[in-house]
């Protein structure tokens, strides 16, 4: 079974909408859930950061959230623009060991 | 500057050869990773050397060797190239091994093994 996993696999939004990417994963021992962006032909941004005993993350119109119970992490996106476009990754780590989720490319419409 | 730096960027070749991938950070990062992202997008880690040190070691087929001259330098060596080798490989550095902060990516190694 897919360790990390990300809902939709691809998502397109017009310009302004607020939107919600989401995260599950299996064993609730991390260490911390990681947000990346990656743009095509590159490699990937550190969006966000949550250490396991915060449940949320914010930096600017992005904000992120964490429920170690439930194995989920929400990425959730302001008043998107179409700089936003990417794959957005998450990430859960145990140890030194990061492991991903398969991604969701995100295209915003002007 | 560049934090984390990968060469070459595109490497083509044929299947049997030998090649090498570089990577340098200039974080002064203790820890030091490789990843693959094969065709599907799908990103996992290969090795994580910490202070020269191999600390994980997935399931990597043996051609596959690491090696780490100083805490700045991760490079890897691929021995006989297979087709499902061509992917694009990331190196990635960190302050430590014990994943308290982020990981910092360089920008990629496109292979493709003819």
């Amino acid at each position: 079974k897919q360790e990390v996993t990300q809902i939709p696999a691809a998502l397109s939004v017009p310009e302004g909408e607020n939107l919600v990417l989401n995260c599950s994963f299996t064993d609730s021992a991390i260490y911390n859930l990681q947000w990346f962006r990656q743009d095509p032909g590159k490699g990937l941004t550190s969006l966000l950061l949550i250490q396991s005993s915060q449940r949320e993350q914010t930096s600017g119109r992005l904000n992120a959230s964490l429920d170690k119970s439930s194995g989920r992490s929400t990425l959730y996106i302001a008043a998107s623009q179409p700089g936003d476009s990417a794959t957005y990754l998450c990430a859960k780590t145990s140890g030194s060991r990061l492991t991903f989720g398969e991604g969701t490319q995100l295209t915003v419409n002007p | 500057d560049t934090a984390v730096s990968q060469t070459p960027k595109y490497l083509v070749t044929q299947m049997g050869n030998d090649k090498s991938i570089k990577c340098e950070q200039n974080l002064g990062h203790d820890t030091m990773y490789w990843y693959k992202q094969d065709s599907k997008k799908f990103l996992k880690i290969m090795f994580s050397y910490n202070n020269k040190e191999l600390i994980i070691n997935e399931t990597v087929p043996n051609r596959f060797s690491p090696k780490s001259p100083d805490k700045a330098h991760l490079n890897l060596h691929i021995n006989s190239l297979e087709l499902g080798d061509s992917a694009v490989y990331f190196c990635a550095s960190s302050q430590d091994w014990a994943g308290r902060d982020t990981q910092y990516f360089g920008p990629g190694t496109r292979l493709t093994v003819l």
